[in-house]
């Protein structure tokens, strides 16, 4: 069964625009991560912030993570035409070692 | 994709045989993955191992097979009882020190008529 539910499923924005997506889970975790992927291509790591973490930036991302509300978001600043993919969360629970994933929220970001 | 190959790229089988998809890693990573993706559905787990000559069932095991020889290499085995074969798979593998960050490999296409 999936953990992590995407919000919005797709967002279609302007280059130069933020890009704003949510994630939420149902049970206690040890990590959130996101991915990315282009179409028809596999899945790239962006960034993975731990349960004790509240916030973590790397380049124009920046990931934020709410326990209590078990939710998290990622932000995409001064997004590029390039940045026109889909983006999953996972999460791995506590005590185990493998991720579950999302259904993603594809993105896409005009010229 | 990292340092993990997925070969071939696109599969063609008819219904009722079996078919093998490679999946070979050379990030001396001890734990890799097999999943599968449907359009709409997210990545769903079918089998993993973190060590090698041991591996378990994931979500969806049902209709497949796997086996870990070598800590390299992760092959995944499409049989004729998997029902809907047909979709986009995908390999990785992850380091347990890196909190079981997953890299990917390409994946490969299977289309089964």
């Amino acid at each position: 069964s999936q953990q992590g539910e995407e919000d919005p499923q797709a967002l279609s924005i302007q280059e130069g625009e933020n890009a704003t997506m949510n994630c939420s889970y149902k049970t206690s975790i040890n990590n959130l991560q996101w991915y990315r992927q282009n179409s028809g291509r596999g899945l790239v790591h962006l960034i993975l912030i731990r349960s004790n973490e509240r916030e973590k930036h790397s380049g124009r991302l920046r990931v934020t993570l709410d326990t209590s509300k078990k939710s998290s978001s990622l932000l995409i600043t001064a997004s590029r035409a390039a940045d026109t993919a889909s983006y999953f969360c996972a999460t791995v629970n506590s005590g185990y070692s493998t991720l579950t994933f999302g259904k993603g929220t594809m993105l896409l970001v005009s010229p | 994709d990292g340092g993990i190959t997925q070969s071939p790229k696109y599969l063609f089988r008819k219904e009722g045989q079996n078919v093998t998809l490679s999946c070979e890693q050379n990030l001396n990573h001890d734990a890799m993955y097999w999943y599968r993706q449907d359009p709409g559905q997210g990545l769903r787990l079918i089998y993993y191992s973190q060590i090698v000559n041991d591996f378990q069932k994931g979500d969806i095991a049902e209709g497949y097979s796997v086996s870990r020889e070598k800590k390299e290499s992760f092959p995944l085995t499409v049989t004729s009882a998997q029902k809907n074969p047909t979709a986009f798979y995908l390999c990785a593998s992850s380091d347990r020190d890196r909190g079981y960050e997953q890299y990917f490999g390409p994946g490969t296409r299977l289309t089964v008529t």
